[in-house]
């Protein structure tokens, strides 16, 4: 079956980075393209933005530009997003998900179990 | 951005109940409308494709349909297992964008 497994939780200090990992197995990995979605807590779902494994190309929210990075790396089946110049609002759980379709319908079938990013001052 | 606006933002019914929650779009979004579930702890999950599509493996006690820029999802008869709360997400334009989500209580 579909599964998309996270790294472990962090904490990270104010201006620092984060990388969180998304590890899918159970489909061929580059044929669908990975969302990040972050939820603060007690907050509602936010979109980051899309990759697609198969090219490598992503797609950022203009409000995360210049802050995140989304990678891919087929060798090892595992999308990563980067998040730099951390701020205390960037506290969240972080989510990988998959795109339902092989192109990019923008609906997400399976997620992964989340990675909650904690930023300390 | 497109906005999408749920309402109720919470909401108390029992077992058994029908319950409807609708969600608007700020502009025309055709059908790329879908429905999430999201349980305390979990990952959301996918309910609703493309405004009234049965994700494979959801009961048929929920159903979506689409007026415009109205959207609705439906349970037909609350079970145990539904008390959570649901998201509406736009896909037709970048940035995608969810509604605020609608709590859904046992009374």
């Amino acid at each position: 079956q579909v599964l998309l497994v996270q790294s472990g939780a962090e904490v990270e200090k104010s201006g620092a980075s984060v990388k969180v990992s998304c590890k899918a197995s159970g489909y061929t990995f580059a044929g669908y393209y990975i969302h990040w979605v972050r939820q603060a807590p007690g907050q509602g779902l936010e979109w980051m933005g899309w990759i697609n494994p198969n090219t490598g190309d992503p797609n950022y929210a203009q409000k995360f530009q210049g802050r995140v990075t989304l990678t891919t790396d087929t060798s090892v089946n595992t999308a990563y997003l980067e998040l730099g110049r951390l701020r205390s609002d960037d506290t969240a759980v972080y989510f990988c998900a998959r795109d339902r379709g092989g192109s990019n319908y923008g609906d997400f079938d399976s997620w992964g179990q989340g990675t909650l990013v904690t930023v300390s001052s | 951005d497109i906005q999408m606006t749920q309402s109720p933002s919470s909401l108390s019914a029992s077992v058994g109940d029908r319950v409807a929650i609708t969600c608007r779009a700020s502009q025309s979004i055709s059908t790329d409308l879908n429905w999430y579930q999201q349980k305390p702890g979990q990952a959301p999950s996918l309910l609703i494709y493309t405004a009234s599509t049965l994700q494979s493996g959801v009961p048929s006690r929920f159903s979506g349909s689409a007026s415009g820029t109205d959207f609705t999802l439906t349970i037909s008869s609350l079970q145990p297992e539904d008390f959570a709360t649901y998201y509406c997400q736009q896909s037709n334009r970048v940035p995608i964008t969810f509604g605020q989500g609608t709590r859904l209580e046992i009374k």
